[in-house]
């Protein structure tokens, strides 16, 4: 399975944009960029996942290189809620080859969010 | 239920006893994982189910582990002669299975083993 590097932690102002990177060069064609985060005592959540072109939803922003060998999570505006462990992840998706579309989780980016 | 339900949220085993997790996916979803989560560590996968069979059981870290959802619903993990290494947090996922799905977490099942 292809490895992402993240940084382990990160801090922010509450109401700052924060720019969360992960480095991915061993990315292959059919992989997509997934990127989840998990909030203290629960359970991990999707947050937003893309191929090639960069991806917005109500959570957050993704930005992908092009060359696709790295990626950046952009939270608008942060807010207590959003400190977490947020995990960037490559992802087959599931059906070809047999493949299960797991997901394989690294240790994550620790984001603090600062009143 | 809206989400995945695990249960019991919360268990305290003796070590050598056996336990028992349960899951509850969103109902209709086809693909179920497991995953075990140490504290201060990133989920590791254990095994993956499509409906009731199940396809790949690579994460079982050893022959205690075992994992079953006879009728392609609810999933059981087993987990026999607990040993104090097997504290963690139990996390099951559910997705529809098609390409591109979300995966949809429980909030999990923390085993503590004294």
């Amino acid at each position: 399975d292809a490895k992402t590097t993240q940084p382990n932690s990160m801090e922010s102002n509450e109401e700052e944009p924060v720019h969360l990177p992960c480095n991915h060069s061993t990315i292959s064609g059919t992989d997509y960029i997934h990127w989840y985060r998990q909030l203290p005592s629960q359970g991990p959540e999707y947050v937003i996942h893309g191929l090639t072109s960069n991806v917005n939803n109500r959570m957050a922003s993704l930005a992908i290189a092009e060359d696709r060998k790295s990626s950046t999570l952009i939270l608008h505006r942060a807010t207590l809620r959003d400190a977490a462990v947020y995990y960037c992840i490559l992802r087959d998706p599931p059906g070809g080859s047999g493949n299960t579309g797991k997901l394989i989780f690294g240790q994550g980016t620790t984001l603090q969010v600062k009143p | 239920g809206a989400g995945v339900s695990q249960s019991p949220r919360y268990k305290v085993a003796k070590r050598g006893q056996d336990v028992a997790l349960r899951c509850d996916p969103i109902s209709g979803h086809v693909s179920l994982f497991w995953y075990q989560q140490a504290l201060g560590q990133g989920p590791e996968f254990l095994t993956y189910f499509q409906n009731e069979a199940q396809l790949d059981k690579s994460g079982l870290p050893s022959d205690r582990f075992f994992a079953e959802r006879p009728e392609g619903s609810v999933s059981t993990l087993k987990i026999q002669r607990t040993q104090q290494e097997d504290s963690a947090v139990y996390l099951c996922a559910s997705s529809s299975g098609l390409s591109g799905n979300t995966i949809y977490f429980g909030e999990g099942s923390w085993l503590t083993v004294v």
